[in-house]
C-alpha cells in the first residue's frame, strides 16, 4: 500500500516551454501533497504544499507564477513549470501525506528529472 | 521551528557489519514523529522506519532499528548485517503530530556498503 506515482520520470524541453508533472496517490486519498526540488547530493528542498480544493502554500523564495500547482482531487496534484529556463533543470519529487494516528507519514513518488535546454 | 541535524555527511561499512547513523533534532513540541528515509541511486525515497515520540519502545524493521532518546533529542539508525543494497543516502526527518504531514529533513548521510 501507500504508492505514489509521478509522471513523467524524465523530460527534456526547450527553454521557454512549459512542463507539467503529475503526482498521484494510487491507493489512498491524500488531502495534502508536497512538491520538493533536490539538487545533486543535497537534501530535499520543499517548494510548496498542495491542499485539495484550495490554493497551494509556497515556501519563501519560490515563485508561485513560475511553479503552478493544482490539486484538483484527493489523488492528483500537478506541478507546471512555466516558461522553463536552464536554471530550472533539477530533480523534482512529489509526496502525498497519509493521515490518521498510526499512519501520519509522507510517501514519495519516484521523482522527475527535468532538463531544460 | 524544528531543525534536524545529521552530523555525518558520509559513512562506509563493510558488508555484513553493523553501522549506526546519527540524527539529532530540536523542537519544543511534545507530540511528533521521527522517520528515516532511504534514497538509493534510483533516487526513489523509501520509508525505512517510523517512530512515534510518545512510544518509549524503539522501532524495529527487520535489520533496521532506532535508538530514540527523547530527552537528548537523538534518533539514531542502526543497520545490522549491512548489505550492498543498503548503499544510499539516508535522511532523518521530523513531523509534528496532526499538523498537516509537514516533514523537516536533515542534510542526509551518504552510506557506502563495501564488499
Amino acid at each position: 500500500g501507500a504508492v505514489v506515482s509521478q509522471h513523467p520520470s524524465r523530460v527534456i524541453c526547450k527553454s521557454g516551454t512549459s512542463v507539467k508533472i503529475e503526482c498521484r496517490s494510487l491507493d489512498f486519498q491524500a488531502t495534502t501533497m508536497f512538491w520538493y526540488r533536490q539538487f545533486p547530493k543535497k537534501s530535499l528542498m520543499l517548494m510548496a504544499t498542495s491542499n485539495e480544493g484550495s490554493k497551494a502554500t509556497y515556501e519563501q523564495g519560490v515563485e508561485k507564477d513560475k511553479f503552478l500547482i493544482n490539486h484538483a482531487s484527493l489523488t492528483l496534484s500537478t506541478l507546471t513549470v512555466t516558461s522553463a529556463h536552464p536554471e530550472d533543470s533539477s530533480f523534482y519529487i512529489c509526496s502525498a501525506g497519509a493521515s490518521g494516528r498510526s499512519r501520519e507519514t509522507q510517501y514519495f513518488g519516484p521523482g522527475t528529472r527535468l532538463l531544460v535546454l | 521551528a524544528q531543525t534536524v541535524t545529521q552530523s555525518q555527511p558520509e559513512m562506509s561499512v563493510q558488508e555484513a557489519e553493523t553501522v549506526t547513523l546519527s540524527c539529532t533534532y530540536d523542537t519544543s513540541e511534545s507530540n511528533y514523529y521521527l522517520f528515516w528515509y532511504k534514497q538509493p541511486p534510483s533516487r526513489q525515497m523509501i520509508l525505512v522506519i517510523r517512530q512515534e515520540a510518545y512510544k518509549q519502545q524503539n522501532a524495529t524493521e527487520n535489520r533496521f532499528s532506532v535508538n530514540f532518546q527523547k530527552a537528548a533529542k537523538s534518533f539514531s539508525l542502526k543497520i545490522s548485517d549491512s548489505q550492498l543494497g543498503d548503499t544510499a543516502m539516508y535522511f532523518c526527518a521530523f513531523m509534528i503530530y496532526n499538523a498537516g504531514n509537514m516533514l523537516t529533513f536533515g542534510g542526509g548521510t551518504r552510506l557506502m556498503v563495501k564488499p
